[in-house]
């Protein structure tokens, strides 16, 4: 079964401070994809990043960071030194065969000035 | 480059009323999806097409809920009779059908039905 499952449902931080958003998932294909998408209040859903199952390297893209672990089924989403425009709904989603998506329910994340 | 354009914005109707929600996918994503949300189920996909067939339904609700998508640029979402329970946002997404190509999503159409 194809799963997707971020079990944070909401995350309170103070601006400035670091913190990391899970994501687990499951699939029985050995080819596979994951993505991030942000929902600000505004409603619309963005899209941050895309990982393939065969590239676990790290990324980096300014104040975000993206952690993929096959061993674990995880690929986490950390946000070093929040802002107050970080506040959103976060998504983590699994694509493969047949393009299809599964969006985990979201974490909502809250940055208090 | 335009992204995926939905309308109308809102929408609110009272139960019984036919609802048409419209996408235009962006030039050159082959896939197209309906998705709706609501704070209960989240984020659901209703149905989606490659090259204007429709490969999987099996999320649309019932019967009273129905897709087309007549060409590569044109898609719609109809529900008729609506009912409150269809009230949420639906959003419409488009990609290239390759399974490692992003959904593009649209705005959002907000349904309130009354």
């Amino acid at each position: 079964a194809q799963k997707v499952t971020q079990a944070q449902t909401e995350i309170s931080v103070v601006e400035k401070e670091d913190v990391t958003l899970d994501c687990v998932y499951e699939t029985r294909d050995t080819t596979y994809y994951l993505f991030w998408y942000k929902q600000p209040p505004s409603g619309e859903l963005v899209f941050l990043i895309r990982r393939n199952s065969f590239d676990e390297q790290n990324e980096i893209s300014g104040r975000y960071s993206w952690n993929f672990q096959k061993s674990t089924s995880s690929f986490n989403f950390t946000i070093t030194a929040s802002q107050v425009v970080d506040s959103a709904v976060y998504f983590c989603a699994l694509g493969g065969n047949f393009n299809k998506f599964y969006f985990g329910s979201g974490t909502k994340l809250n940055v208090k000035p | 480059d335009a992204g995926v354009i939905q309308s109308p914005r809102h929408e609110v109707t009272e139960m019984g009323q036919e609802v048409t929600l419209r996408c235009k996918p962006i030039s050159g994503h082959n896939s197209l999806f309906w998705y709706r949300q609501t704070m209960m189920r989240g984020l659901e996909l209703l149905i989606y097409f490659n090259n204007n067939v429709p490969i999987d339904d099996s999320g649309m609700p019932e019967d009273r809920f129905s897709a087309k998508m007549p060409n590569a640029s044109f898609s719609t979402l109809k529900i008729q009779p609506s009912e409150p329970r269809d009230s949420a946002v639906y959003f419409c997404a488009s990609s290239l059908a390759l399974g490692n190509s992003p959904l593009h999503f649209g705005n959002g159409t907000r349904l309130t039905v009354t």
